[in-house]
């Protein structure tokens, strides 16, 4: 079953906590995201890697860091730096092709920081 | 700055009806446009893609049309059933580089009523 997940669905944590949300895919696409989602909000870019050992920062990276030492793997660290980490987090993967790339989204995880 | 803007926000529809959903855009230079559902606590799933050359893409009841003159699109629902209640996303993507840089829209929230 070929696709990209996200663990776990639901995280709490407490304020100054580090979390790390994971995202998995077995598309083998080169290039991932993580955008986060706040209630009536586009999605926000925060990072996105096109290549193993490379990523970029997005639109709203602080707070934020990410590693890619696998094509699979994308995990996010939400740092006690993020001022309002709560949020829907959704991880994304991508082919490019002749058409454009389209992206393809994991279910998302819901972080509650209090 | 690369902006969409979806219209309207929020659409109340009964069951069986149609609608039609808007998306304007100011993002250079264009690549292609996407449109997701988007159901509550999921990731989004696309719907249709369109490049420059097209202007009318059909995916079962969802027709999503392009005029790139006027930077408009479209989403148009037939027959809506319960299962369309979901948020609907426009994306625009700009190709700068070898990267593809989407922008997405706020959304549109639908709800269908029986």
């Amino acid at each position: 079953d070929g696709g990209i997940t996200q663990s776990p669905k639901y995280l709490f944590r407490k304020e100054g906590q580090n979390v790390t949300l994971s995202c998995e895919q077995n598309l083998n696409h080169d290039a991932m995201y993580w955008y986060r989602q706040d209630p009536g909000q586009g999605l926000r870019l925060i990072y996105y890697s096109q290549i193993v050992n490379d990523f970029q920062k997005g639109d709203i990276a602080e707070g934020y860091s990410v590693s890619r030492e696998k094509k699979e793997s994308f995990p996010l660290t939400v740092t006690s730096a993020q001022k309002n980490p709560t949020a829907f987090y959704l991880c994304a993967s991508s082919i490019d092709d002749i058409r454009g790339y389209e992206q393809y989204f994991g279910p998302g995880t819901r972080l509650t920081v209090t | 700055k690369n902006q969409v803007e979806q219209s309207p926000q929020s659409l109340i529809i009964l069951e069986g009806k149609n609608c039609t959903l808007q998306c304007n855009y100011t993002v250079s230079p264009f690549s292609n446009l996407r449109w997701y559902k988007q159901d509550t606590g999921r990731g989004p799933v696309s719907l249709t893609i369109m490049t420059f050359s097209e202007n009318t893409k059909s995916n079962g009841r969802y027709t999503a049309t392009l005029d790139a003159d006027t930077k408009q699109s479209s989403l148009h629902i037939t027959a809506s059933q319960l299962s369309d209640s979901a948020s609907y996303i426009c994306v625009v993507s700009a190709r700068t580089g070898g990267s593809y840089i989407p922008t997405f829209g706020r959304g549109t929230s639908l709800i269908v009523h029986p």
